[in-house]
């Protein structure tokens, strides 16, 4: 059980076009979602949190407007890169937590985006 | 804000030995530390976890300890095996929304 998919895994993209990343919780529901990004041989570094039909909660630095966040469901929230740079690739990595556990989180397999 | 040291940065075994990595932190409000690997271009997995009102957690070859007047917390493999091998993390979470913060990771190496 608690399994969260990611979808695409990879995807390439030219610089100016935007790129949404999928996160699905499937067997189980989420009230919240985290998004991370995590550079290679780093932590990860936490993006913002999603929280079913609410505005999503931007840790400090991080573009709201660049980096949208959708929570339209309890087992879906996406995250969009709009006109993405060389700068914003990355590994980025959902997580959800269990709507039964109030603390455990759940993580998918990771989006490796790479801005050409 | 909560900060997570993790140690060692690397770590490198015997097949069978024991390996511990260990973790401190900052906020005596964490009530909450979840241990992760992760496999080089996977996401991370959760591996086992504690919460405050216990000392001590164990599954199979892996154990957590805390120790909340020290404020840390370690993570114990026992009989390591080449597939140990892989980056662990600790976390830790005090919020009613479960935002974790990270240490920076251990890179584990277990050799046959």
């Amino acid at each position: 059980g608690a399994v969260v998919s990611q979808h695409p895994s990879r995807v390439i993209c030219k610089s100016g076009t935007s790129v949404k990343i999928e996160c699905r919780s499937l067997d189980f529901q989420a009230t919240t979602m985290f998004w991370y990004r995590q550079f290679p041989k780093q932590s990860l570094m936490l993006m913002a949190t999603s929280n079913e039909g609410s505005k999503a909660t931007y840790e400090q630095g991080v573009e709201k407007d660049k980096f949208l966040i959708n929570h339209a469901s309890l087992t879906l929230s996406t995250l969009t890169v709009t006109s993405a740079h060389p700068e914003d690739s990355s590994f980025y990595i959902c997580s959800a937590r269990d709507q039964q556990s109030s603390e455990t989180q759940y993580f998918g397999p990771g989006t490796r985006l790479l801005v050409l | 804000g909560e900060n997570v040291e993790q140690h060692p940065s690397t770590l490198s075994v015997q097949e069978g030995d024991s390996a511990v990595i260990k973790c401190t932190y900052s906020d005596s409000a964490s009530n909450y530390f979840p241990w992760y690997k992760q496999e080089l271009g996977k996401g991370p997995q959760l591996i086992i976890d504690i919460r405050s009102n216990v000392g001590e957690k164990k599954d199979q070859r892996i154990a957590v300890t805390l120790n909340k007047t020290a404020k840390h917390f370690s993570l114990h493999i026992t009989e390591t095996q080449p597939e140990d091998s892989a980056v662990y993390f600790c976390a830790a979470s005090g919020t009613s929304y479960g935002k974790l913060t990270f240490g920076q990771g251990t890179i584990l190496t277990v050799h046959p």
